[in-house]
């Protein structure tokens, strides 16, 4: 079966350092998604592309995270300077459009000390 | 905007019981409705879909959801709750107006007691 995969599984890193996560999305997809889930805000959307385009990014801090699709099998999101509370599990996910539902990776899990 | 409300944190169940995991939604345009499941230490699976056509729709593991436009719910039902049907299920909604941007509810979490 197809997959979206996900880099890295865990990554745990002090406060202010950089945080890189990748995703490689399924062969073919258009659109792509960034999550975060936390017990208390449960998944929020943070980025969605299409197309390699950002289409809507209004869940980000943008002062600290960014995300790019630097080609069509590759999709990161970045956290600089990361702090505690960006401490969550980060999922990407993968579909065509229109919405015939997505395929998510296993996800990130990211702990901020 | 676009919102889902699973109003259950948490639904209990005996196995062989019929189970129902309740959603309603609001969206502007023709919404595109979703369960999702989630187990431990795992990612989102897709359940089951509806888009148009009949409001009864059926997905994996004999779960099927049901569209009602008056009431704009779509909750997700089995017949017959098994024990390993116990995780962490996402109702999701997106529309043809919203560029397909998909909103996920807060989760239910169901526990299938043997």
């Amino acid at each position: 079966d197809a997959r979206v995969t996900q880099t890295p599984r865990h990554k745990v890193t002090e406060m202010g350092q950089e945080v890189t996560m990748r995703c490689q999305p399924i062969l073919g997809h258009n659109t792509v998604f960034w999550y975060r889930q936390t017990m208390m805000q449960g998944l929020e959307l943070l980025a969605y592309f299409r197309n390699r385009a950002p289409l809507d990014d209004s869940g980000m801090p943008k002062d600290r995270f960014s995300a790019e699709m630097p080609d069509a099998t590759l999709a990161t999101l970045k956290i600089q300077p990361s702090e505690p509370r960006d401490s969550a599990v980060y999922f990407c996910a993968s579909g065509e459009t229109p919405n015939y539902g997505y395929t998510f990776g296993s996800g990130t899990r990211l702990t901020v000390v | 905007a676009q919102s889902v409300a699973q109003p259950e944190d948490q639904v209990n169940v005996a196995e062989g019981n019929p189970l129902t995991v309740k959603c309603t939604y609001s969206v502007s345009g023709n919404p595109y409705l979703f369960w999702y499941v989630q187990y431990p230490n795992r990612g989102l699976q897709f359940l089951l879909k509806y888009i148009t056509g009949d409001n009864l729709v059926k997905g994996s593991y004999g779960f099927e959801a049901e569209f009602n436009k008056s009431q704009t719910s779509f909750h997700l039902k089995k017949p017959s709750a098994l024990v390993s049907d116990s995780a962490l299920y996402f109702c999701a909604v997106s529309s043809n107006t919203g560029g397909f941007k998909t909103i996920f509810g807060a989760g239910t979490r169901l526990f299938v007691k043997a």
